[in-house]
Order: C-alpha cells, then sequence, then structure tokens
C-alpha cells in the first residue's frame, strides 16, 4: 500500500537552513504537504504543492518535489527556535478525495 | 482566523465506558473529518463526512465508532465499548472542498483519549 517516510530526527543550528526530506509511494498522488505540530497543539498546515509542480516558495519556506525519485522536501530558510516542531509529510491518495497517507514526522531541533 | 476547535483537551475513561468526542469545524465547511495518531505511530484516517452521511471511513472505523453531526456547528465521534487501544490523540478537520488539494484540512488541535 502506500507509504510516506521521514527521518524522525533533524537537528540545525539557529540561523541556519532547515532541509526536511521526504518519500512517498504512490506515483500517482495528487497533492502533497506539509504540516507542523507544536508542543500540545494540532496540525497546523504549512504548505502543499500540486504534483505538477515542483517547487513552491512561500516566504521563509521552499518545498521541491522530485517526481521521478518521489522526493520531497520542505527548507526552512533562517532557522529560528519558533521553528521547533514535528514536521509532518502527507500525501493525498489518488483514488480517494478524502484521505490523506501521513509519514512519522521529523522532530525539528534547533541548537543555539 | 477561523479554526477547528475540540473538546475536551484530554479524555481519561475505563474500558468498556462509551466516549464521545466534540469538535466544532469552520463554520463554512462542508466536509469533516476525524484522524488519530497512537503515540509514537502514524497519523491515520478514521472516517469522512459530508452532507450528513459518511463518505469513506478506513478498516479502523468498526461498528464500535460512530459519527454524528446533532446540529448546524458541532461533528462529534462516539467511541461505543472503549478499549485499551482506542488511547490515541484524536483529531478532527474539516475542509471547504472534497478535493485536499484545493482545500486543504484545517485541524484542531486534538483530544488526547486514555483508556484505563
Amino acid at each position: 500500500g502506500e507509504d510516506v517516510e521521514q527521518s524522525l530526527f533533524l537537528s540545525v543550528r539557529e540561523g541556519d537552513s532547515s532541509v526536511i526530506n521526504c518519500t512517498y509511494t504512490d506515483s500517482s498522488s495528487t497533492y502533497l504537504y506539509w504540516y507542523k505540530q507544536e508542543p500540545g497543539a494540532g496540525l497546523q498546515l504549512l504548505t502543499y504543492i500540486f504534483s505538477n509542480m515542483d517547487m513552491k516558495q512561500d516566504q521563509r519556506l521552499t518545498v521541491l518535489l522530485n517526481k521521478k525519485d518521489k522526493h520531497l522536501s520542505l527548507r526552512i530558510a533562517d532557522t529560528q527556535t519558533g521553528d521547533s516542531a514535528i514536521y509532518f509529510c502527507a500525501e493525498s491518495m489518488a483514488d480517494s478525495n478524502y484521505q490523506l497517507i501521513w509519514g512519522a514526522g521529523t522532530k525539528l531541533i534547533i541548537k543555539p | 482566523e477561523p479554526e477547528v476547535t475540540q473538546t475536551p483537551s484530554h479524555q481519561v475513561t475505563q474500558m468498556g465506558q462509551e466516549v464521545i468526542l466534540r469538535c466544532v469545524p469552520i463554520s463554512n465547511h462542508l466536509y469533516f473529518y476525524w484522524y488519530r495518531q497512537i503515540l509514537g505511530q502514524k497519523v491515520e484516517f478514521l472516517v469522512s463526512f459530508y452532507n450528513n452521511e459518511i463518505s469513506e471511513k478506513s478498516e479502523i472505523f468498526d461498528d464500535q465508532f460512530s459519527v454524528e453531526r446533532p446540529d448546524g456547528s458541532n461533528f462529534t465521534l462516539k467511541i461505543r465499548s472503549t478499549k485499551l487501544e482506542d488511547s490515541a490523540m484524536y483529531f478532527c478537520a474539516s475542509s471547504d472542498f472534497a478535493q485536499s488539494g484545493n482545500s486543504p484540512l484545517h485541524f484542531g488541535n486534538g483530544t488526547r483519549l486514555t483508556v484505563t
């Protein structure tokens, strides 16, 4: 079945760029998402990309999509302490309008 | 910015008891969802709801589960006879269209259910 994989942890220095990677298996997936979860909080939509795009930029966030390799990345420029959170990659299922398939989440740790 | 609200934030119940988790979706949204996340595991889809009926449900959503939109604002998830393995964070979400990309899901902060 469909699967989404992410590294569990990423540690970066404050001010550096963070790059969180994700791989997925459903090549017919139409949309791919990044959600952020801060401690004790819900799932906050950060950004999403349509599968016919290869890049999307939104302020400090850059999403890159390599459809051939089924690889999605989220780059956070000038990482701040407020970016500490778990970042989830998710994909929409091609045969469903309702379901998202989620990665396990990458915990971003910011070092001073 | 409008948001999805869930109550309670934490619910503790004994095995075999019924629980109702409550959600108030964003007011102009038409599609409603429940997801859950067992500690240490991935977020899993449970059910989607539109026009007062279930649109899709996963294998997890068995006869012990039910959803309801009892009035114009609330969306509830009921677990009839809770089991230990129902302990999880339950997330409610809503969107204004079905296709997830055209209308991304907006999630609440979740209800942590602990079954003892």
